[in-house]
């Protein structure tokens, strides 16, 4: 079992311009979340996805959207890129409406934008 | 809205000595405490979790003390080794959407620097 995998592992990106990150859940996951951790930081929760739908939503602007597909993987989309947005993208997966320690955490991708 | 944060950002201490991380908090009505570790390069990994109605948990050679009158949540490392370092969230668990999964609102983080 791969547990959850996220692509790529690097990205940078200019100002302006867009991103789209990429999830896979632990095999016997259904429930993705998305974090973002800034350098220095926590994770702060951006939302999450069951049943292809965004279920609950953290206090981020429109520019962050996602999509959670058939298969359980799920892409985070940001437009209009801000130098605030450099951080560590995280996601986490989780059997639907379980607790803490049944919550995986990728590797994150690491987003700069210049 | 409600904070979770940590008293210090860096603890350096000895291999085999016992860590102390502490953490505090400030929702009164909070009910659920996770810490996790996250080491370089990887996400949070759970350590062990405790919930208002205890006020000591063990874990294997972990240990989490939450003390609820001063709304304070500590982890203990016994006999800490160099692949503890690290650093160190506690977090608190929100109830998610209907049906969903919890969802973790995370401090600032203790970075445990263990010497050989």
């Amino acid at each position: 079992d791969a547990g959850v995998t996220q692509s790529p592992t690097h990205l940078i990106k200019t100002r302006g311009q867009q991103v789209t990150l990429r999830c896979s859940p632990k095999s016997g996951h259904d429930t993705v979340s998305w974090y973002q951790q800034a350098l220095g930081q926590g994770p702060q929760f951006i939302f999450q996805y069951y049943e292809e739908e965004e279920r609950q939503r953290g206090n981020f602007p429109d520019r962050f959207s996602g999509h959670q597909f058939p298969n359980y993987s799920s892409e985070l989309n940001v437009n209009a890129l801000l130098l605030g947005d450099s951080a560590l993208y995280l996601c986490a997966s989780s059997p639907k409406g379980k607790a803490a320690d049944t919550q995986y955490f990728g590797p994150g991708t690491r987003l700069t934008v210049l | 809205g409600e904070s979770v944060g940590l008293h210090l950002p860096t603890l350096s201490v000895q291999e085999g000595d016992n860590s102390i991380i502490n953490c505090a908090y400030s929702n009164s009505a909070s009910d659920y405490f996770i810490w996790y570790k996250q080491e370089s390069g990887k996400g949070p990994q759970f350590i062990i979790d405790i919930r208002s109605n205890m006020d000591k948990r063990q874990g294997q050679r972990v240990t989490v003390l939450l003390n609820k009158t001063v709304k304070h949540l500590s982890l203990q490392i016994a006999a800490t080794q160099p692949g503890d370092s690290a650093v160190y969230f506690c977090a608190e668990k929100g109830m998610g959407p209907e049906g969903g999964s919890y969802i973790p609102t995370f401090g600032r983080g203790t970075s445990l620097i263990v010497h050989p």
